[in-house]
């Protein structure tokens, strides 16, 4: 257990729905990640914040935001949802912003149809 | 960040010791090597890592080449539990202005035999 959790575990929904995925970092660390992970583009890093600033963007697609709320919980929405978004979605936790070592939650798997 | 090479897959069996190799031979004299399982479908699990000495923990031993270009991850006797994706990624650590993105390749299936 890292100490990391994400919350819903699994979720099923039809293209062009919202969806929010929420994750709740160890005790103590104030940056958060969101990764991504389909099976044809593997682990692909979103976005990062960092004590409720973003930090760092990576190939977040414009439907997809993120934010991170005074008790350090962050939220990831997705709208607009199509097939192509079927993937697992981690989160990660560090205590510093630079991230050397990010505890991984369990995930949440979203299936489009 | 500089580029990984692993092989796709190993064996291994129960109880002997699973060496991974990572080829990074662009890697910058700021960067740091990480090592990452992922066992089915779990997050990511951090292992270790390593600037330019060797390092061990209670999970593995990193070997880290005098040139840096290549290292290996060492379990020093393999469970079946370790059966997982292993990724190897060289990227700035405490230096720079790096934030805290970690960049996965395909990684090393590594499956453990009884």
């Amino acid at each position: 257990d890292s100490g990391v959790t994400q919350t819903p575990k699994h979720l099923i929904t039809a293209t062009g729905q919202r969806v929010t995925l929420r994750c709740s970092p160890r005790s103590g660390d104030l940056s958060v990640y969101w990764y991504q992970q389909s099976l044809d583009q593997g682990l692909q890093f979103l976005i990062q914040y960092y004590n409720g600033e973003e930090r760092a963007k990576g190939n977040i697609l414009e439907r997809f935001s993120a934010q991170q709320f005074p008790d350090l919980h962050s939220e990831l929405n997705l709208s607009s949802l199509e097939l192509g978004d079927s993937a697992l979605y981690f989160c990660a936790s560090s205590v510093a912003p630079r991230g050397e070592t990010q505890y991984f939650g369990p995930g949440t798997r979203l299936l489009v149809l | 960040d500089a580029k990984t090479t692993q092989p796709t897959s190993m064996d291994c069996a129960e109880g002997r010791a699973a060496n991974l190799p990572c080829n990074h031979s662009t890697i910058s004299g700021n960067e740091y090597v990480y090592w990452y399982r992922q066992i089915h479908s779990q997050g990511p699990q951090y292992i270790i890592h390593g600037l330019k000495n060797n390092e061990t923990n209670e999970m593995a031993s990193l070997i880290i080449t005098e040139d840096r270009k290549s290292s290996t991850l060492i379990l020093p006797h393999a469970t079946l539990r370790d059966t997982a994706v292993y990724y190897c990624i060289v990227r700035v650590g405490t230096g720079g202005t790096s934030y805290g993105k970690l960049t996965f390749g395909q990684g090393t299936i590594l499956t453990v035999h009884p």
